[in-house]
């Protein structure tokens, strides 16, 4: 069965400082990963998907298959980036596996 | 485009009664997909429809969980009898055939059962 693992609940980091969201996944085939992310009283919304190859509002994300791997990071945190981040695999033709999700909390 | 419409967008009720979450998609997607999100385990996949048609209920908890799609711009999650365990944030989603694929969430209904 496909998996994406979220190891990390809750994560906590300085304004300024680099963040890296962990997501590490399992699948048979050839993947395809995205980000979502649902900001305070917004909708979960797409943040970013891997066959892109993109940065969307600085956040940038890997797909390392060696590691099975496709963190998500940013070089300098700031406060509007606190929010709760999903990792997702694609699995079939429309079918989205979720990880359990992570919040990230920036400190001022 | 208002997007993906969900009501209630709250709903409290006791244990042993019915609840029915109702779901408009976008107008022209389709597929419609009914997820759960929880502290425990995160956002889990319920259900979805391709054209009206159910493809997918793997996720569907127990016999006292149902869906329906009569037509392409609604669809509920029934919930029947209703429990405490069964309290989350009941997301739907819609999302366009094709290779620029991407799913567009509702507000989200949050259940309470006490």
């Amino acid at each position: 069965a496909q998996r994406v693992t979220q190891p990390e609940k809750l994560l906590s980091v300085f304004k300024g400082a680099p963040v890296e969201l962990k997501c590490n996944y399992s699948y048979s085939g050839s993947p395809e990963l995205f980000w979502y992310v649902q900001y305070s009283r917004q909708r979960l919304q797409l943040l970013l998907r891997h066959i892109s190859r993109e940065s969307i509002k600085g956040f940038t994300a890997d797909l390392n298959k060696g590691e099975t791997s496709f963190h998500l990071k940013k070089p300098f945190a700031q406060e509007e980036d606190s929010a709760m981040y999903y990792c997702a695999l694609r699995e079939g033709a429309q079918k989205l596996v979720f990880g359990q999700g992570t919040r990230l909390t920036i400190n001022p | 485009d208002a997007g993906v419409i969900q009501s209630p967008r709250h709903e409290v009720t006791e244990m042993g009664q019915e609840v029915t979450l109702r779901c408009k998609p976008i107008s022209g997607h389709d597929y419609l997909f009914w997820y759960r999100q929880t502290m425990m385990r995160g956002l889990e996949l319920l259900i979805y429809f391709n054209n009206n048609v159910p493809i997918d209920d793997s996720g569907m908890p127990e016999d006292r969980f149902s869906a329906k799609m009569p037509n392409a711009s609604f669809s509920t999650l029934k919930i029947q009898p209703s429990e405490p365990r069964d309290s989350a944030v009941y997301f739907c989603a819609s999302s366009l055939d094709g290779t620029a694929y991407e799913q567009y969430f509702g507000p989200g209904t949050r259940l309470t059962v006490t």
